[in-house]
């Protein structure tokens, strides 16, 4: 398997453009976490997906974010419109049950 | 609820000498933790994790950890730094069948 997959891997943007992120988590693995990285907050969990179902979202910052998962092997994240605050990497991560998870090399989000 | 504490944000130490990060977790239910690596500009590696087995466990790379649950503790270590195990080291708890919460990581140092 080529393991998690995402893309782009590098993303520039202008302020209030639309931004998605794609995953493509491993064959097989029944969850999926999207999370963001920034120097000042280490790693959030945005969003977490169990069967495709999102079970916690909570920690998605606001309404300009959403993401889906319409069936076991993608899924995407969405930032609309973009903000220079949201300038982070975005990693996706795929488990089955009980073994760990496996994260993509991540998306570098830069909005100007 | 879950949570992990990673106590230092930057460690330093020198070539040879042992190595020791610092990871305690709160958890509810019997948790699994886990150990990840980082380097830079790429996504987050497993090192080892714990599931219920063992306390002892043995990871990549010559590291391992101890589950100490009267301490709350699955601190890693390494007999001996190599210049190569200089990057960023998350520790991470999952409880149930929950989300996987990570902490925020420490900076390994390594001089020569």
């Amino acid at each position: 398997d080529a393991g998690v997959i995402q893309s782009p891997r590098h993303e520039v943007t202008e302020m209030g453009q639309e931004v998605t992120l794609r995953c493509k988590p491993i064959s097989g693995h029944n969850s999926l976490f999207w999370y963001r990285q920034t120097m000042m907050r280490g790693l959030e969990l945005l969003i977490y997906f169990n069967n495709n179902v999102p079970i916690d979202d909570s920690g998605m910052p606001e309404d300009r974010f959403s993401a889906k998962m319409p069936n076991a092997s993608f899924s995407t994240l969405k930032i609309q419109p973009s903000e220079p605050r949201d300038s982070a990497v975005y990693f996706c991560a795929s488990l089955a049950q009980n073994t760990e998870a496996f994260f993509g090399q991540g998306t570098r989000l830069t909005v100007v | 609820a879950q949570s992990v504490t990673q106590l230092g944000s930057h460690v330093s130490v020198s070539e040879g000498a042992l190595v020791l990060l610092r990871c305690n977790y709160s958890s509810s239910v019997p948790p699994y933790l886990f150990w990840y690596v980082q380097y830079p500009n790429q996504g987050l590696q497993l090192l080892l994790k714990y599931t219920s087995a063992a306390t002892l466990v043995k990871g990549i790379n010559g590291f391992e950890a101890e589950f100490k649950k009267s301490e709350t503790s699955f601190h890693l270590t390494k007999p001996s730094a190599h210049m190569s195990d200089a990057a960023e080291y998350f520790c991470a708890v999952m409880a149930g069948y929950s989300t996987l919460t990570f902490g925020k990581g420490t900076m390994l140092l390594v001089s020569p």
